[in-house]
């Protein structure tokens, strides 16, 4: 069974710090996506990576595909309270998508 | 906006009924996603569709059913609910393939309660 470790699944932090979310996995992935979710919504996709040591920004968060594409990272800088929400990841890998189970993101005014 | 709705939004049974749930795409997209969110599980994928009549398991489908009759719909049917079916169900799409996952678009999800 291949999984894909996300961590931390809780975060409150105050608004303008800094912050990391990662996903692991023993797997090697295709692609890596990173969805955010509002209550009540369904995923949006933020990003995909798709190549080893790749980096990609949005705005104030950073996203980065580790060299052996078994892990990711997804860094805000200057944390606001718009975003607050639950981040997923997702490692696309034979023919499926691989689901973290989610970080839970609070940020506080 | 993906043209991607769910219905019902909310639903309350009781163990033993079956419930079935909707989704509808105006997108024409050929693949089609069920999943459902717990806490702790992140998404895990019932059963998947790629085209009309078409379908497949996915790693949590025991004691779910799907149906496929037209491109724009795909049913979830609980024959017989259990309260561990209990959770909230989402409806994907994608405009990728099996082979290459593009971006999955979802609906707002059918929270099903099962007493």
């Amino acid at each position: 069974t291949q999984l894909l470790e996300q961590s931390p699944q809780f975060l409150s932090i105050q608004e303008g710090e800094n912050l990391t979310v990662y996903c692991n996995s023993s797997s090697v992935f295709s692609s890596l996506q990173w969805y955010r979710q509002e209550p009540g919504e369904g995923p949006v996709l933020l990003v995909t990576v798709v190549t080893g040591g790749e980096v990609k920004k949005l705005k104030r968060l950073t996203f980065q595909f580790g060299d052996a594409r078994k892990d990711s990272s997804l860094h805000i800088t200057a944390a606001q309270p718009g975003d607050t929400g639950l981040y997923l990841c997702a490692g696309a890998s034979n023919y499926q998508l691989i689901w973290g189970a989610g970080t839970k993101l609070i940020i506080k005014p | 906006d993906a043209g991607i709705t769910q219905s019902p939004r909310h639903r309350v049974t009781e163990t033993g009924t079956p419930v079935t749930l909707r989704c509808h795409q105006t997108e024409n997209h050929r693949y089609m996603y069920w999943y459902r969110q717990d806490p702790g599980h992140g998404l895990r994928l019932i059963h998947y569709s790629y085209g009309v009549k078409d379908t497949d398991k996915g790693e949590v489908s025991d004691g779910y059913s799907v149906s496929r009759s037209k491109t724009e719909d795909f049913l979830l049917t609980l024959e017989s609910a259990t309260s561990s079916q209990t959770s909230v169900y989402f409806c994907a799409i994608t405009t990728g393939t099996l082979a290459n996952t593009g971006e999955l678009f979802f609906g707002e999800g059918s929270r099903l309660t099962v007493l």
